[in-house]
């Protein structure tokens, strides 16, 4: 069964950079499943952020960013604000209609 | 402006049937996919469901394969799903989710509905 991996949690200080990443537990991520990110803070529903590996959804600041590096998926947020803190979900599309999601990022601001 | 919104929720013994439907506007419903997505309490994101534009094919996850059931009535601008044999396990707030039409990604999001399966 294919895992998407994501780091658990991350930490960042105002104004930093963070990069969070998307892999699988075998194999690499490439373009091909196209990646899309999504973020949640607690009780609201998810906001969509990055879609096809790095095109921005409407309304998402350019501070988030979307890539491939090396072999997984990575969203890059530059320049952090304290609402950004939240959690962070990728998902991968693995063809037939089956979309995987990460366990996600819980991403602390501070 | 695209709305979804989710209803059906509620409190259902381990065993029971429980149908969540979703009421879509704003967008011309019968040219999108659309699907299921769910949380349960604590946890992450697990995707449930697809189903097409004109409702033909449907995929399904594991955890839910052959209990679970997703219909749509696109003359109602409505998306369904029948949860039939629920156990504890799929206990979560249940979110629709559209699909942009060409694109695998999930573009709009209702506030989902909680499902508790409880005795």
């Amino acid at each position: 069964q294919t895992v998407v991996t994501q780091e658990t949690s991350f930490s960042v200080s105002p104004g930093g950079t963070v990069t969070l990443t998307c892999g699988l537990s075998s194999g690499s991520v490439s373009t091909s499943f196209y990646p899309s990110w999504y973020q949640q803070t607690p009780g609201q529903a998810p906001r969509t952020l990055i879609y096809n590996t790095n095109t921005r959804s409407s309304g998402v600041p350019d501070r988030f960013s979307g890539s491939i590096l090396g072999n997984k998926a990575a969203l890059t947020i530059t320049g952090a604000q304290a609402d950004d803190e939240s959690d962070y979900y990728c998902v991968l599309y693995m063809g037939r209609g089956i979309s995987v999601f990460g366990g996600g990022t819980k991403l602390t601001v501070l | 402006q695209v709305q979804l919104v989710e209803s059906g929720g509620g409190v259902v013994q381990p065993g029971r049937s429980l149908r969540l439907s979703c009421a879509a506007s704003g967008f011309t419903v019968s040219s999108f996919p659309m699907h299921w997505v769910r949380q349960a309490p604590g946890k992450g994101l697990e995707w449930v469901a697809v189903i097409s534009s004109a409702g033909t094919i449907k995929y399904y996850a594991d955890s839910v394969n052959g209990r679970f059931t997703i219909s749509r009535d696109n003359s109602k601008k409505t998306l369904s799903l029948q949860m039939n044999n629920v156990t504890t396990e799929d206990t979560a707030v249940y979110y629709c989710a559209r699909a942009d039409g060409l694109l695998p990604y999930f573009d709009f999001w209702g506030q989902g509905t909680l499902v508790t399966v409880s005795p």
